[in-house]
């Protein structure tokens, strides 16, 4: 069964840091590119970051350039997003996310998310 | 940086309504838009990639169309159990931005 599982969220002071951990199982981990995408309470879908299948290539979107890196363990079949230098509009529910056929790159496989809460 | 611009943003129809959002891209990206539907407190699914090709498992009201920078998700007769907030994205290159939403209700 295709599964990606994430950990880490939590409530955190402006300014902390956190490092998120998405767990996959069921498909060949190291085949395809990940990413990590966020919703604030209420709001619509925010992606964050990319990372290529063999962590050579990332991306990031602007508002967390410099604060935020994505990277990933094959051996693991982890995904990471290292978030520093938090802020209160971070706060949101993240979601790992891939794809689990090679004739497109949309998303069809989504973790269920975990919640960060950055608040004082 | 390509904007992706949905509308409308919410709508509300009756059952057996044929619903239709519409999704924009600032920059043409092919067809390489997908479309997603996210039901209340639940992870978002894939309902359409490529811009028109239906996600396995996905009921045939579903369906979408264009190219380009201008795309359509249609549902042909809605149903209770399509009450969601449905989001479009481009994914022919990062940043694979999202939609704004749209959240459809029952009338």
């Amino acid at each position: 069964q295709v599964q990606l599982v994430e950990s880490g969220g939590g409530v955190v002071q402006p300014g902390r840091s956190l490092r998120l951990s998405c767990a996959a199982s069921g498909f060949t981990f190291s085949t395809y590119a990940l990413h990590w995408v966020r919703q604030a309470p209420g709001k619509g879908l925010e992606w964050v970051a990319v990372i290529s299948y063999d962590g050579s290539n990332k991306f990031h979107t602007d508002s967390v350039k410099g604060r935020f890196t994505i990277s990933r363990d094959n051996s693991k079949s982890t995904l990471y997003l290292q978030m520093n230098s938090l802020r209160a509009e971070d706060t949101a529910v993240y979601y790992c996310a891939t794809k689990s056929r090679p004739d497109h790159d949309a998303f069809d496989i989504w973790g269920q998310g975990t919640m960060v809460t950055v608040s004082s | 940086d390509i904007q992706m611009t949905q509308s409308p943003s919410s709508l509300s129809a009756s059952v057996g309504d044929r619903v239709t959002i519409t999704c924009r891209a600032s920059q043409r990206i092919s067809n390489y838009l997908a479309w997603y539907q996210q039901k209340p407190g639940k992870v978002p699914k894939l309902l359409i990639y490529a811009a028109s090709t239906l996600q396995s498992g996905v009921p045939s009201r579903f369906s979408g169309s264009g190219s380009g920078t201008d795309f359509t998700l249609t549902i042909s007769s809605l149903q209770p159990e399509d009450v969601a907030t449905y989001y479009c994205q481009k994914y022919n290159s990062a940043p694979f931005t999202f939609g704004g939403g749209t959240k459809v209700e029952i009338k």
